[in-house]
């Protein structure tokens, strides 16, 4: 099982401002995501890294930007907030195959980040 | 086109008897696939997996069946209790570097 954290767990925020949502694992893995979800909906990749450096986009489109400068860190930043925004965001990370004991697609998620964009 | 379906959107089922939850996918390439939990406010938990080399994996209460000429798996729960009650979650991968698809997930309620 990871260790992985998100910050703010919850975040209620005026439309045009700024936010940053932080995500930190402490196993070392290679792999990092974000997905966003809406409720009664699936789980849908928005942004994912699969090292330092790299950084791609996900199968759904989304105004975020990510950046992973560090293997333990991956936020996403929305830079002007809006309403549609509303969502809760889970990051994930994940080993390589070969990284460790555990298959590399078996992810685990962090408790999540709920954003609510008035 | 959604890959992964959960077509069953709730079930509700008496404590101590067995909770089956399906799931059924389109993509042949899918080679390893995933149960995960959720509770309200709080992150999807890895429950259990199965690759495709397998049509069985049991860990404790839980157990997922796997029928790759059916394109589908069930993951059994038995005997449910009252704290199973959440969102299950069923993904699949292709290959062993590809990312999750996710379906659209199950709300399990299991009665005292």
């Amino acid at each position: 099982e990871a260790d992985i954290y998100q910050t703010p767990r919850y975040l209620v925020i005026g439309t045009g401002k700024k936010i940053t949502l932080e995500c930190s694992q402490t196993m070392g893995h290679d792999k990092m995501y974000w997905y966003q979800q809406d409720p009664g909906m699936e789980l849908h990749l928005i942004h994912y890294s699969y090292g330092v450096n790299s950084t791609e986009k996900g199968d759904l489109s989304s105004e975020s930007t990510v950046s992973r400068i560090r293997t333990e860190h991956f936020p996403l930043t929305l830079e002007s907030a809006r309403p549609s925004h509303t969502s809760q965001y889970l990051c994930a990370s994940s080993e390589s195959p070969g990284q460790g004991k555990t298959s590399g697609n078996t992810i685990y998620f962090g408790e999540g980040s709920w954003l609510t964009v008035v | 086109d959604q890959q992964v379906k959960q077509n069953s959107p709730s079930l509700r089922v008496q404590e101590g008897r067995i909770s089956i939850l399906n799931c059924d996918y389109t993509n042949s390439m899918f080679d390893y696939f995933l149960w995960y939990k959720k509770y309200p406010a709080e992150g999807p938990t890895f429950l259990i997996s199965i690759s495709s080399i397998k049509d069985k994996n049991e860990d404790g209460r839980f157990t997922v069946f796997l029928n790759k000429s059916a394109k589908h798996l069930s993951l059994h729960i038995v005997p449910s209790q009252p704290g199973d009650s959440a969102v299950y979650f069923c993904a699949a991968s292709a290959g062993a570097n590809s990312k999750l698809t996710f379906g659209k997930g199950i709300t399990l309620s299991v009665r005292p």
